[in-house]
């Protein structure tokens, strides 16, 4: 597709499971970012990544928090042990490197139960 | 302090006049500025951005920056009922990173 991909859309899990979110990005673009949006807030930085680097992961909540990116290709985020504070929509951008315009993917809901 | 700080709003403006969404900023390195508008239930967009100081003009929205003052802001003129949805300021220190403030809700009125 022409946009930026995220998997699942929605994903329900119980307290303590981990979860992997995939975000697949525009094709050519070399950076890629997550953000967390809790429900009626604002974006929150997770971490963002140039090519297969990630400059900066100083927004990942905890160590429960991880990324990995393969190439300038999909991104993973995992949670590990999920807890009720960690439900959001989880949103991915991808740029083409220069900060000019960051393309939004549409979201993954998550819904720790 | 938050790096970037925003009303939540509500702003409620009627529907034709100007709509005045304002942003501060802490990190006096900050480069690059943006503003993106979120429809609810959607993903945000970006419909400006501005690097130097002073006016951009781009239809009925006018972005100001003031890099002395370090604010920014969006004008919309001629509000209309589709411009409800909540305005996302942003900004990068030039190593990519961009960080965003917590929105302004805008609510245009018919």
């Amino acid at each position: 597709g022409a946009g930026v991909s995220q998997s699942p859309s929605n994903k329900v899990t119980e307290k303590g499971k981990d979860v992997e979110l995939r975000c697949d990005p525009i094709s050519g673009h070399t950076a890629l970012y997550w953000y967390r949006q809790r429900l009626g807030q604002g974006l929150e930085f997770l971490i963002y990544f140039q090519g297969n680097s990630a400059p900066d992961k100083s927004g990942l909540p905890s160590d429960r928090f991880s990324a990995e990116r393969t190439g300038e290709s999909v991104s993973t985020l995992t949670i590990q042990r999920t807890q009720q504070e960690d439900s959001a929509v989880y949103l991915c951008a991808s740029s083409l490197g220069q900060v000019e315009k960051l393309f939004f993917g549409s979201g993954t809901q998550l819904s720790v139960l | 302090q938050k790096e970037v700080e925003q009303n939540s709003g509500p702003l409620s403006v009627p529907e034709g006049a100007i709509a005045s969404l304002n942003c501060t900023y802490s990190d006096r390195v900050s480069q690059s500025f943006f503003w993106y508008r979120q429809y609810s239930g959607k993903s945000p967009e970006l419909i400006m951005s501005i690097y130097s100081n002073g006016d951009k003009e781009d239809g009925r929205f006018t972005a100001q920056l003031n890099k002395a003052s370090q604010y920014v802001s969006l004008l919309i003129r001629d509000s209309q009922p589709s411009d409800s949805a909540t305005y996302l300021c942003g900004n990068s220190g030039g190593y990519q990173k961009v960080t965003f403030g917590t929105g302004t809700k805008l609510q245009v009125i018919p």
